[in-house]
């Protein structure tokens, strides 16, 4: 099994329709994070958690929003997508500071219409 | 605000030279630094990293050099093998959070 899974692997969804992108990690990590990435942008921070009772925001927060319902798993949450929303969504774990890198998930293509 | 920035999007060495990927930060309060490898299709791999206090850091044919007062780090990929095409990111770390350059996209052609 992969360190770090995350469901569904691809997703097409309507605008105004609410959505939850899953995470779960079998590293042991108290640190997870969401990003997301979109051409010539790079991976940009969405939200992430330090343990179970804590949660930030990131650099692009605006119309998302996290559950971090155990150690091992973290959610992010499309309240009323748009298609600007539609970009490629990567949830990560790390220890202490990430020094030694983030373990990140295979990804999940979101495509809002 | 891109606090690290990747500006070439793509490179192409030919198999066995030297592949330099560089890479700018703005943020002097960056810890360490990072670069990942990107295959389609896969997260981002961990590749190499190296501390602010430090100017090299080795693993096999993989060399980051880090220049703190240019605010400027590259990756030397010496030789470069075809298995080496990838896209490459850049990261910085306050220990907070990472920020991430917008990829460069490197081709070692056989």
């Amino acid at each position: 099994d992969a360190d770090v899974t995350q469901t569904p692997r691809n997703r097409i969804t309507k605008t105004g329709k609410r959505i939850m992108l899953e995470c779960s990690q079998t590293k042991g990590h108290d640190r997870m994070y969401w990003y997301r990435q979109d051409p010539g942008l790079g991976l940009r921070l969405i939200y992430y958690s330090f343990d179970v009772k804590d949660i930030n925001k990131g650099e692009i927060s605006d119309g998302y929003s996290v559950s971090r319902q155990a150690q091992a798993k973290f959610s992010l949450s499309l309240e009323s997508a748009i298609p600007n929303q539609t970009a490629l969504y990567f949830c990560a774990t790390s220890d202490l500071d990430g020094f030694y890198g983030y373990t990140f998930g295979s990804g999940t293509r979101l495509t809002v219409v | 605000d891109q606090q690290v920035k990747q500006n070439s999007p793509s490179l192409s060495v030919q198999e066995g030279r030297i592949s330099i990927l560089n890479c700018d930060y703005t943020n002097s309060m960056f810890d360490y630094f990072l670069w990942y490898k990107k295959y389609p299709a896969e997260g981002p791999t961990f590749l190499i990293s190296i501390s602010s206090i430090k100017d090299k850091n080795e693993d096999g044919r993989f060399t980051v050099f880090l220049n703190k007062s240019a605010k400027h780090l590259s990756l030397h990929i010496v030789p470069s093998q075809p298995g080496d095409s990838a896209v490459y990111f850049c990261a910085a770390s306050d220990s907070n959070d990472m920020r991430f350059g917008a990829g460069t996209r490197l081709t070692v052609k056989p």
